[in-house]
C-alpha cells in the first residue's frame, strides 16, 4: 500500500527565514505528488502539483518542490517564510488522476514575527 | 479552477439523530467524488469513494450503514451520518476530480457537532 510520511508535525520558522518541509513517499510506482495548505477550518488549497516532465515544480505564493526519485521525496521550500504562511501543509499522493488520494500527516508552520 | 461547495459548512445535532451532507460540483460534472473525514490537529483520512450512479466504495474500517453515501447526479454526493454520536464529531471535507487535470478540488468542508 503506499503511504506518505511528513517529517516533523510542526515548524516553526522566523518571518524571512527559509520553509523546508519534508515528504517521502513509497511507492514502487512514482505517483503524482501534491502540496496541500489549509488554514483553519477551511478546505484544501493546492500549491503544486508533479506528474510528469520537470522535477523541479513551482507553485502558488512562492513555493516550490522537488521530486527525487532516488530519494523518494518531494520536499516543499518557500526561501522566505511570510506571516501569512502560517497554516497546516499536507502532502499527498496518487497512483493516478483522478485516483483517491493519500495524505502525510500534515505539518504545522508557525512564523515567528 | 474548478469548484466544489459543501453544504452546510457547520452542522450541531443531538445524539441519535442523522444528518445529510451535500457536496456539489459547480461548474464541471464528477463522476467520482471522495468523502474525508479530519479529526482536530490530524490529517485527512478516506472514508469512501463516491461513483455517480452505482454503489460507493469504503475504506476498510468504515461502517457503510453508518455513512451513507449517495451519488446520484454528475454534480451532487451526499454523505448522511446515521444515528450520530459524539464520536462522529469531525470535519468532513469532499473532493472530486477535475477532468484531464490530475488534480482533485476540495470543497471547504463541513463541521459537525454532535452533542
Amino acid at each position: 500500500a503506499q503511504s506518505v510520511t511528513q517529517l516533523g508535525s510542526h515548524v516553526s520558522v522566523s518571518e524571512g527565514a527559509l520553509v523546508l518541509l519534508r515528504c517521502n513517499y513509497s511507492s514502487s510506482v512514482p505517483p503524482y505528488l501534491f502540496w496541500y495548505v489549509q488554514y483553519p477550518n477551511q478546505g484544501l488549497q493546492l500549491l503544486l502539483k508533479y506528474t510528469t516532465g520537470a522535477t523541479l515544480v513551482k507553485g502558488i505564493n512562492g513555493f516550490e518542490a522537488e521530486f527525487k526519485k532516488s530519494e523518494t521525496s518531494f520536499h516543499l521550500t518557500k526561501p522566505s517564510a511570510h506571516m501569512s504562511d502560517a497554516a497546516e501543509y499536507f502532502c499527498a499522493a496518487t497512483k493516478a488522476a483522478g485516483n483517491k488520494l493519500t495524505f502525510g500527516g500534515g505539518t504545522r508552520v508557525l512564523v515567528k514575527p | 479552477g474548478a469548484v466544489v461547495s459543501q453544504h452546510p459548512s457547520w452542522v450541531i445535532c443531538k445524539s441519535g439523530t442523522s444528518v445529510k451532507i451535500e457536496c456539489r460540483s459547480l461548474d464541471f460534472q464528477a463522476t467520482t467524488m471522495f468523502w474525508y473525514r479530519q479529526f482536530p490537529k490530524q490529517s485527512l483520512m478516506l472514508m469512501a469513494t463516491s461513483n455517480e450512479g452505482s454503489k460507493a466504495t469504503y475504506e476498510q474500517g468504515v461502517e457503510k450503514d453508518k455513512f451513507l453515501i449517495n451519488h446520484a447526479s454528475l454534480t451532487l454526493s451526499t454523505l448522511t451520518v446515521t444515528s450520530a454520536h459524539p464520536e462522529d464529531s469531525s470535519f468532513y471535507i469532499c473532493s472530486a476530480p477535475g477532468l484531464g487535470d490530475n488534480e482533485q478540488f476540495f470543497g471547504p468542508g463541513t463541521r459537525l457537532t454532535v452533542l
